[in-house]
Parts: C-alpha cells; sequence; structure tokens
C-alpha cells in the first residue's frame, strides 16, 4: 500500500490564481481531511469528509473547496489564491467514518503564494 | 471554539535529562491522540487514550489522560537526539468529528 499520497510537493502561485490539491489514499478509509500547518500554529482543519458524498467544514474553510466523489481520492481547491494560504497543507486519513482514531497523514504539500 | 492549548511551546533538554509536555482542553474530550513530526516530514501517529485517568507507556514515553478528559500530558525519560521534534496532541470534542490540534511542543536536544 502507497498509504497517503499527495501532489504535488511545491507549488508556487500567483495570488489571485487557482488550482487543485491532491490527496489519494489506498487503504480504503473512509474518513479523510485537510489541515493546514503555520509556524507556531500546529495544525487546523480546514475541511473532511466521512464519506464518499458527504463533506463538512473544518476550522478554517474560507477559500477552500472539497468534493470525495470517490473513497480514495479527496482534492482540496483554492478558489482564487491569497498571500494567506501560504502553507503546508496535508491531507490525513482513518478507517473509520469519524475523527476519533488514528490519522494517517500525507507527505504534505508546501505551498507559497506571492 | 474548542481550543486545545500545549505547554511549553519549546523545550530545550540536555539528552539524558526528563521532560514533561501538557495539553489542555477548553471541553470535554471523547479522546486524546499524540502525535509526533520530525522537522520537514509529517505527523506520525504515536497513541490514543480514551478513558478517564488512563495512562499509558511507548518505551520511555509516558501518557496520561486527565480525569476530567480536559488534559493530558507526554512524559520522556532519558531524553534522546532521536526524541528531536515536534509533539501534537489532538482531541475531538466528545460525540464531535472535528479532530483539533494543539499548538505543539517544539523538543530540541542537546547532546
Amino acid at each position: 500500500n502507497a498509504g497517503v499520497t499527495q501532489t504535488p510537493k511545491f507549488q508556487v502561485l500567483k495570488t489571485g490564481q487557482s488550482m487543485t490539491l491532491q490527496c489519494a489514499q489506498d487503504m480504503n478509509h473512509e474518513y479523510m481531511s485537510w489541515y493546514r500547518q503555520d509556524p507556531g500554529m500546529g495544525l487546523r482543519l480546514i475541511h473532511y469528509s466521512v464519506g464518499a458524498g458527504i463533506t463538512d467544514q473544518g476550522e478554517v474553510p474560507n477559500g477552500y473547496n472539497v468534493s470525495r466523489s470517490t473513497t480514495e481520492d479527496f482534492p482540496l481547491r483554492l478558489l482564487s489564491a491569497a498571500p494567506s494560504q501560504t502553507s503546508v497543507y496535508f491531507c490525513a486519513s482513518t478507517p473509520r467514518p469519524t475523527s476519533s482514531y488514528e490519522q494517517y497523514f500525507g507527505p504534505g504539500t508546501r505551498l507559497t503564494v506571492t | 471554539g474548542q481550543q486545545v492549548m500545549q505547554i511549553p511551546q519549546y523545550q530545550h533538554v540536555q539528552e539524558g535529562e526528563d521532560f514533561t509536555t501538557y495539553c489542555n482542553s477548553s471541553t470535554t474530550l471523547s479522546n486524546i491522540q499524540w502525535y509526533k513530526q520530525r522537522p520537514g516530514g509529517h505527523p506520525v501517529f504515536l497513541i490514543q487514550l480514551v478513558k478517564s485517568g488512563e495512562v499509558k507507556k511507548q518505551k520511555r514515553l509516558t501518557f496520561q489522560f486527565g480525569e476530567a478528559k480536559k488534559n493530558s500530558s507526554l512524559h520522556i525519560t532519558a531524553t534522546q537526539t532521536t526524541d528531536v521534534g515536534t509533539y501534537f496532541c489532538a482531541g475531538p470534542k466528545a460525540a464531535g468529528n472535528k479532530l483539533t490540534f494543539g499548538g505543539g511542543t517544539r523538543v530540541l536536544v542537546k547532546p
């Protein structure tokens, strides 16, 4: 199993551009989530999904969209990039449709918005 | 909203010494999870505590969940250079699906 994979590893965007961060898992996990990590602020939940077709907002959802058309994939879309979205983005998954289990994290995407 | 605070933010430890990092939630948690993130890496799950007052050990690491399920601690004995990294606690509110992470304790080990 590849586990949780994320692409790209690095990305530079200009203000106003849009892009999609990809996340995929091959463990048949039901719960998937996106976090952003900024220095000194830990990880903050952007969006999460408890299964295909179901998504919900986390604590910092503004400026981001998600969809979950399959169990395996959970892409994160930046609608109009802003410098405040410069961060490291982690995707995570867990076997059950709840956050109360071990989270498996992907390697992360380092995004810079200029 | 729910807040999870960790102290200290930074911990400089002499190799061989012990230290403790603390995690405090503003709300009751259904469980507490601990993760370790090495510099440049991603968070890796260490352990989960579920019961009030629960204590679990992993070699030199001892984890404790408070009686009120609002706080937790991680104690590391005889610190080694391999312990370098940031330790995060995280917990969902009771019956919640949003996992809230603390800000982390960054551990630096002096050889």
